[in-house]
């Protein structure tokens, strides 16, 4: 069976901090992705990321960034925490599509409550 | 990066009764998939439909898809208490890696 794991549930941080959010995939997949969740505004993309140490903007990279030094792995950081990024946090993982027209499909992680205060 | 819109927000319907939702997107597609979140948890794949077809089925669940109109339609027949999620559609294009998601229709079922 697939599986996105992201290494914490729930996280409380203080501003300031900085925060490592973990996710790893077992699926040998070649694309990860980052995205915030928030109500109202749906998902967004932070990053994406196609290979290792190969990454790429989403729509709201600013405050985040990322790092992929193993395929498995997909870290999105915090550099320094602030109460509007309280979200809940969505990992997920694909294969490439190569033009394939049976297309991909994405996995998704259960998600990272990540509250700053 | 392309989007898909999803209408209507929110829909709250009779356990029993078909649920309809509707995706939009602006942009030539290859394929366009529908996901579903429980609240709080991640999404999960639900159904792909490729652009070269019409309709496709998979248990209670049937989608179209209209590429002149570049619209799609999830149909969730008998709906059940566990159907109530949200639903999301995305539309792909080969080449374009980078998957977005709009807002999603909220689905409530009421026993």
């Amino acid at each position: 069976d697939v599986k996105v794991t992201q290494s914490s549930r729930y996280l409380v941080k203080r501003t300031g901090e900085k925060v490592f959010l973990e996710c790893v995939q077992d699926m040998d997949h070649e694309n990860m992705f980052w995205y915030r969740q928030d109500p109202g505004l749906g998902l967004r993309l932070i990053y994406f990321s196609y290979d290792v140490k190969m990454k790429e903007k989403g729509d709201i990279p600013e405050g985040y960034s990322v790092s992929r030094e193993k395929k498995e792995r997909f870290s999105l950081i915090l550099e320094s925490a602030s109460t509007n990024q309280t979200s809940m946090y969505l990992c997920a993982s694909s294969l490439p599509t190569g033009g394939l027209l049976s297309g991909n499909t994405i996995y998704f992680g259960e998600g990272s409550w990540l509250t700053v205060v | 990066s392309q989007q898909g819109e999803e209408d209507p927000q929110a829909l709250s319907i009779q356990e029993g009764e078909n649920a309809t939702m509707n995706c939009s997107y602006k942009t030539s597609i290859n394929n366009l998939q529908w996901y579903r979140q429980n609240s709080g948890r991640g999404l999960v794949h639900l159904i792909l439909i490729r652009s070269n077809e019409r309709e496709k089925h998979s248990g209670r669940l049937r989608v179209t898809l209209d590429t002149s109109k570049k619209s799609s339609s999830l149909l969730i027949t008998a709906s059940r208490a566990a159907d109530t999620a949200s639903y999301f559609c995305a539309p792909y294009l080969f080449g374009n890696e980078k998957l977005t998601f709009g807002t999603g229709t909220r689905l409530t079922i009421i026993p």
